[in-house]
């Protein structure tokens, strides 16, 4: 069973901020890592998927990072707007014959003051 | 393109009284599904998954059931619901790793 954490559990930023989050998973047997956003009263959004180690996405101000040697990934948004809102949650994939199950982590809660 | 239809919205049970939440998938065939919950001020935690017709995994050992009858249909049941089975149930498709899931709407279970 993977054991994925998140760190903030929650955050609070001002309007224009930039902040980051963390997620912790097992480096050994991983095989994905995703990124999903959750608004209140709505379905998590897929923000990013990585595999490989050293890979970078970016979605406008959004963007993560991945090391599966170290087993951890960065979120950072740049500039927060009060629409980030939301909870982050970070899930991985691990190998084996585990098909398409994510395990999740509890997720961090951010929140952002105009 | 692929939507996935989750019902009911919220659900208000006594205790005792038996359960059934529904999930279809539309646009796709052979979809892995999924059922997770979320309690409250926990995460979400993986009850079953299915990756065929009438194949079925339970992830933790509980007070539910869950059924695909249909290549595209996925449905979680209780026979008596317990209190400590309130909680927000999402349901999901995904295809093989590593693509991600596409949710559905979810459903609010309150067991009173």
């Amino acid at each position: 069973i993977l054991n994925v954490e998140q760190s903030p559990q929650s955050l609070h930023v001002q309007e224009g901020d930039s902040t980051n989050f963390t997620c912790s998973f097992p480096s050994s047997n991983f095989y994905a890592l995703h990124w999903y956003r959750w608004e209140t009263a709505k379905s998590p959004e897929a923000l990013f998927v990585m595999t490989l180690n050293g890979d970078e996405k970016k979605k406008g101000r959004i963007s993560a990072t991945l090391n599966t040697k170290e087993g951890y990934s960065y979120l950072y948004i740049k500039g927060s707007q009060p629409e980030d809102s939301a909870t982050y949650l970070c899930a991985c994939n691990a190998g084996g014959t585990s098909y398409g199950k994510l395990t999740f982590g509890q997720g961090t809660i951010l929140t952002v003051h105009p | 393109s692929q939507t996935i239809h989750q019902w009911p919205a919220t659900l208000v049970q006594p205790v005792g009284s038996p359960l059934s939440l529904e999930c279809t998938v539309e646009g796709t065939s052979n979809p892995n599904l999924y059922w997770y919950r979320q309690a409250a001020g926990r995460g979400l935690q993986l009850l079953f998954y299915s990756v065929g017709i009438g194949q079925i995994s339970s992830e933790v050992p509980q007070n539910l059931s869950a059924s695909r009858p249909q290549d595209r249909q996925f449905i979680l049941s209780s026979k008596k619901l317990l209190l400590s089975d309130s909680g927000f149930y999402l349901c999901a498709w995904s295809r093989d790793r590593p693509y991600g899931y596409t949710f559905g709407s979810g459903t609010r279970l309150t067991v009173v």
